[in-house]
């Protein structure tokens, strides 16, 4: 079975651009999640999603970050404008919806905001 | 409050030398789960094992092993006689009855041929 997809594996971007990062997860899974990944920060819960509406954004840091999910498998999450401090892996997960369930996560985008 | 602590920041052993890496947790809730996941070079979150309170049963899978006590609230990994692919930054977790998973700042392991 395919795992979480995510797209782009890489994004470079400059300052003040809109970036767009998409999900796919994987399927049958209702829960889906977006964390940031920082050497400061470590890992960081942005936003999560049970059966496509968005549960908890409090880790969303600022209005320029947005997060859709418009279907059961797809979602998004868009920065806009960009910013350096942006610059992080950011990371899809997926799972059941059901307490303590296992998060599958997808590889990250690697997004560099110049 | 929940949170959960990896002290060792980066580890170095030899290759086939046993390694354990250490995490603990703090919770008030009497039902939660625990995980590790794994993060290699590559850069990709592999899971790895996950077990809720009620569980204290060690667990084997191969090189690899993982203790669980509630007195000590300490879920620790073990992995024996280490490979160069083990190298990697390992993440414990902490999932209370909601979604969320809180992460352990992780340990870096580094086994040297």
């Amino acid at each position: 079975d395919a795992g979480v997809i995510q797209s782009p594996r890489h994004e470079v971007t400059e300052m003040g651009q809109e970036v767009t990062l998409r999900c796919k997860p994987i399927s049958g899974h209702n829960s889906l999640f977006w964390y940031r990944q920082t050497m400061m920060r470590g890992l960081e819960l942005l936003i999560y999603f049970n059966n496509n509406v968005p549960i908890d954004d409090s880790g969303m840091p600022e209005d320029r970050f947005s997060a859709k999910m418009p279907n059961a498998s797809f979602s998004t999450l868009k920065i806009q404008p960009s910013e350096p401090r942006d610059s992080a892996v950011y990371f899809c997960a997926s799972s059941l919806e059901r307490t303590g369930a296992t998060q599958y996560f997808g590889p990250g985008t690697r997004l560099t905001v110049l | 409050a929940q949170k959960v602590t990896q002290a060792q920041t980066e580890i170095s052993v030899v290759e086939k030398e046993d390694v354990t890496l250490d995490c603990v947790y703090e919770t008030r809730d009497t039902t939660y789960y625990l995980f590790w996941y794994k993060q290699p070079p590559s850069g990709e979150l592999v899971f790895l094992i996950r077990r809720n309170s009620f569980d204290e049963q060690n667990e084997i899978s191969g090189r690899y092993s993982w203790n669980f006590q509630k007195s000590t609230s300490s879920f620790n990994f073990t992995i024996t006689a280490s490979q160069v692919v083990d190298s990697a930054v390992y993440f414990c977790a902490l999932n209370r009855l909601t979604d969320k998973l809180i992460f352990g700042t992780g340990t870096r392991l580094q086994v040297f041929p």
